[in-house]
């Protein structure tokens, strides 16, 4: 059975500080996609990345794919009340068609 | 593009009920997903399906667990005899292809008493 691994599970910081998430595994995934997710809602897409030492910048995030697609890493510059939430991480497996999901950060910033 | 809806968004039923939930896709997705979430988890697959074909079912599933989509549209799934440890949000995702990303739906949050 393939496990993604996210740490830290939860994290609390002030605004303006960075943070980094982790998300790990001992299988290799044909992708890894990131959401964020807010109580009562459905998760949300951030990025999908494809390709092993792939870097994708939106915005403060920044998302980097392991090179040898087993990890994977979001971080957050100077962190926003608005970037509270639950963060996923998503692995798609070189083999079948379901993903496979992390157990969440769930992020405070507080102001 | 009207997202994905699904019905009820609560539900609280007493154990040993079945309870059954809808799940509308983005209309052109052709695979269409079953997860199980619960407070501060990550989605815990369940099943998918692509058009009407149920195509992977969970072993953490189970026979008090069943899916369908019987067009290859809107999908069902339905919980018989609930326990209270089926006390969990639902959530119903589509997707273009295998590669595409999930579109998810608000949920729908089932409380067993």
């Amino acid at each position: 059975t393939q496990l993604l691994e996210q740490s830290p599970q939860f994290l609390s910081i002030q605004e303006g500080e960075n943070l980094t998430v982790y998300c790990n595994s001992s299988s290799v995934f044909s992708s890894l996609q990131w959401y964020r997710q807010e109580p009562g809602e459905g998760p949300v897409l951030l990025v999908t990345v494809v390709t092993g030492g792939e870097v994708k910048k939106l915005k403060r995030l920044t998302f980097q794919f392991g090179d040898a697609r087993k990890d994977s890493s979001l971080h957050i510059t100077a962190a926003q009340t608005g970037d509270t939430g639950l963060y996923l991480c998503a692995g798609l497996p070189n083999q079948g068609g379901k993903l496979i999901f992390g157990q969440g950060t769930e992020l405070s910033v507080k102001p | 593009d009207t997202g994905v809806s699904q019905d009820p968004r609560h539900k609280i039923t007493k154990r040993g009920q079945n309870v059954t939930f809808r799940c509308d896709p983005i209309s052109e997705h052709n695979r269409l997903y079953w997860y199980r979430q619960t407070l501060g988890q990550g989605p815990e697959f369940l099943t998918y399906f692509q058009n009407e074909a149920q195509l992977e079912k969970s072993r953490l599933l189970s026979d008090r667990f069943s899916a369908e989509r019987p067009k290859g549209s809107f999908s069902t799934l339905e919980i018989q005899r609930t326990e209270q440890g089926d006390s969990a949000m639902y959530l119903c995702a589509s997707s273009q292809t295998r590669d595409s990303p999930l579109h998810f739906g608000n949920g729908t949050r089932l409380t067993v008493t």
